[in-house]
């Protein structure tokens, strides 16, 4: 089956400091892998994707490489501002559209001045 | 361009009582996702249309969940009778076609007392 796994939270950081939310996951053949963000009091927005193996997405700083030799979308930013705290979702999907897309958990991330 | 459009943003009611949420799916798209989501579970899709047609419930928990499209600009999720296991963040979304990227509302918060 298709699943999502994405690091426990919350996390929080300061100022300027390196990112990292772990993601794995478990899919039949090649799916497209998506991160996802939710500020406070809003919905879901896609923040980057990547479609086939060794692409990397990436969007406002954030970046993640599709990796399928260990199944992983790990995502990252070298500097993390205090407007970045939010709820991360990790999701794949065998399609575009929200009919197929599997979310993680979600992590949540503070950043701190 | 408003997005989608969820009411109530909050929802306080007694066990037993009907719940109805409201959706607004931007103008133009074909494609409608409710989605819930609750700590234990994650975001679960709970059903999805297509041209206002119900394409795939079959994430509805139980025949007290149900839900309608009776045009292109809205839709409603309704529960009846209610429990407190209801209580989740329960989330809309619309894509211009099935397979596009998908847009999501603000949420509504149930809580069921």
């Amino acid at each position: 089956g298709n699943s999502v796994t994405q690091m426990e939270g919350p996390v929080t950081l300061s100022e300027e400091a390196f990112l990292t939310i772990n993601c794995t996951y478990t899919a039949t053949g090649y799916p497209s892998l998506f991160w996802y963000v939710q500020y406070p009091g809003e919905g879901l927005q896609l923040l980057l994707k990547a479609t086939k193996a060794d692409d990397k997405g990436s969007n406002k700083g954030f970046e993640a490489t599709y990796r399928k030799e260990t199944t992983s979308f790990h995502l990252e930013k070298g500097s993390v501002q205090v407007s970045d705290s939010a709820v991360y979702f990790c999701a794949l999907s065998r399609g575009a559209g929200a009919n197929n897309l599997f979310f993680g958990t979600g992590t949540r991330l503070t950043v701190i001045p | 361009d408003a997005g989608v459009i969820q009411s109530p943003r909050h929802e306080v009611t007694e066990m037993g009582q009907e719940v109805t949420l409201r959706c607004k799916p931007i103008s133009g798209h074909n494609s409608l996702f409710w989605y819930r989501q609750t700590m234990m579970r994650g975001l679960e899709l709970l059903i999805y249309f297509n041209n206002n047609v119900p394409i795939d419930d079959s994430g509805m928990p139980e025949d007290r969940f149900s839900a309608k499209m009776p045009n292109a600009s809205f839709s409603t999720l309704k529960i009846q009778p209610s429990e407190p296991r209801d209580s989740a963040v329960y989330f809309c979304a619309s894509s211009l076609l099935r397979d596009s990227e998908a847009f999501f509302g603000q949420g509504t918060r149930l809580t069921v007392v």
